[in-house]
Order: C-alpha cells, then sequence, then structure tokens
C-alpha cells in the first residue's frame, strides 16, 4: 500500500509563472489536506478537501492560489503568478476519516518549491 | 493565539541520556492530539494520537502521554538515529490539525 504520493519532490519557477503541486492519497483515504512549511517555521494549513468537494479552506491566500481533488486523479494545489514569498515546501497529507473525527494522518514527503 | 507549544525548541542529548519534551495546548474538547516526526527534507512520519488524559502509547524508545492541558514525549535510552523535530499538532474548531513549531532533537554518540 504505497503512501502518500506527492510530485513533482522539487519545483523551480520564475515569478509570474504558474506552479502546479500534485498529490495522490493513500489507497481508501477520501481526505486531503494541503500545508505549507516556511523555513525555521511550523506547518501551517491551506486547505482542507474531499472529493470534489472544498470543506475548507479558511488558511489559503484569496488570491493566486487554488486547490481541487477531481473524482477522480490528484489533489492539485495552483499557484498562479509566483512570487518570491511562495517559496516553501507544501505538504499534503491524507486520511480515511474526516476532521471531525480524525484518527490518523499521513504525510506526503512534500513539494520544494523555489521562485526564482 | 498559540493554541499548541512546543519546548523546548531545541534538545542536545548523550546518546542513553532519556528526556522529556512537552507540548501544551489550549484548545477546548480535545479531539486528539497527534505526535510526528521529520526528517531534514522529509514529510512528517507519524507516530501516535492520544485522546483522553491518562492515556499513554508507547514506539520503540519513545512514549507520549497525554494530561488534560499537556502531553510528553519521553525518549527512554536515545540514539543518533533518534535526532529530528518532533511536532505535535491537535485538531481545532475547523481546521483538520494544528502544529507546534516543533521541537529539534539531536543525540550526539
Amino acid at each position: 500500500n504505497a503512501g502518500v504520493m506527492q510530485n513533482p519532490r522539487h519545483l523551480v519557477r520564475r515569478r509570474g509563472q504558474e506552479a502546479r503541486l500534485r498529490c495522490s492519497p493513500m489507497k481508501g483515504h477520501s481526505h486531503v489536506y494541503w500545508y505549507r512549511q516556511l523555513p525555521e517555521e511550523g506547518l501551517k494549513f491551506m486547505v482542507y478537501l474531499q472529493k470534489e468537494n472544498i470543506i475548507d479552506e479558511s488558511g489559503m491566500p484569496k488570491e493566486r492560489f487554488s486547490a481541487e481533488f477531481p473524482k477522480e486523479g490528484p489533489s492539485i494545489l495552483r499557484i498562479q503568478q509566483v512570487v518570491r514569498g511562495d517559496s516553501a515546501a507544501y505538504f499534503c497529507a491524507s486520511s480515511q476519516t474526516g476532521w471531525h473525527g480524525i484518527t490518523e494522518a499521513f504525510f506526503g514527503q512534500g513539494t520544494r518549491l523555489t521562485v526564482v | 493565539e498559540d493554541q499548541v507549544t512546543q519546548s523546548p525548541e531545541a534538545l542536545r542529548l548523550q546518546e542513553g541520556e532519556s528526556s522529556s519534551l512537552n507540548c501544551s495546548y489550549t484548545v477546548s474538547g480535545l479531539r486528539g492530539l497527534f505526535w510526528y516526526r521529520q526528517d531534514p527534507g522529509k514529510g512528517p512520519e507519524f507516530l501516535f494520537t492520544l485522546y483522553s488524559a491518562g492515556e499513554e502509547k508507547e514506539k520503540e524508545r519513545l512514549k507520549a502521554t497525554l494530561t488534560k492541558k499537556e502531553s510528553f514525549l519521553h525518549i527512554t535510552a536515545p540514539k543518533p538515529e533518534d535526532s529530528a523535530t518532533y511536532l505535535c499538532a491537535v485538531p481545532s474548531g475547523n481546521t483538520p490539525l494544528v502544529f507546534g513549531k516543533g521541537t529539534r532533537l539531536s543525540v550526539i554518540a
């Protein structure tokens, strides 16, 4: 049973380009969470999705960021018109149960985005 | 407002020197307290979930305990391979997991 798969592991984008980060949850998991980690800072919640639905996006910046989790395929975190401040490690986690009864959440290895 | 506070920020131990890491939380209606280990350049690795005061869980040299206001991660006779950042997290409101900033543990041979 493969774990949470994220790709790419490393992504370099020039300012103004778009970044697309992909996350395939563990088999049997339908709840996906995205987090951002800046150097020397903790993990910050961005968005929580269930298949085809955004459950909570309170941690997502209002502009340039969007996320989806389609019926088929991985969850996508999209960052449009990237700026240097978007450089960070982005982690995806998945769980079998939702936030109201979460028991375990497993993380992927992350995508390290560098904006040059 | 910090809901999860971890201490110390960094801890340096000699191999075999047991110690404890602290995680205090202020959320009401605890729906679980989660411990993770994170190695540099890697994603957090799930260790334990604790649900009620008095609960304890063990894994190799690690034992996690929970009270009404805090959790401790006890490390018994640590080895260099236990060096990592240890994170704790709690669900809060609609946020699945709110993380503390972690404790960076270094175990020196």
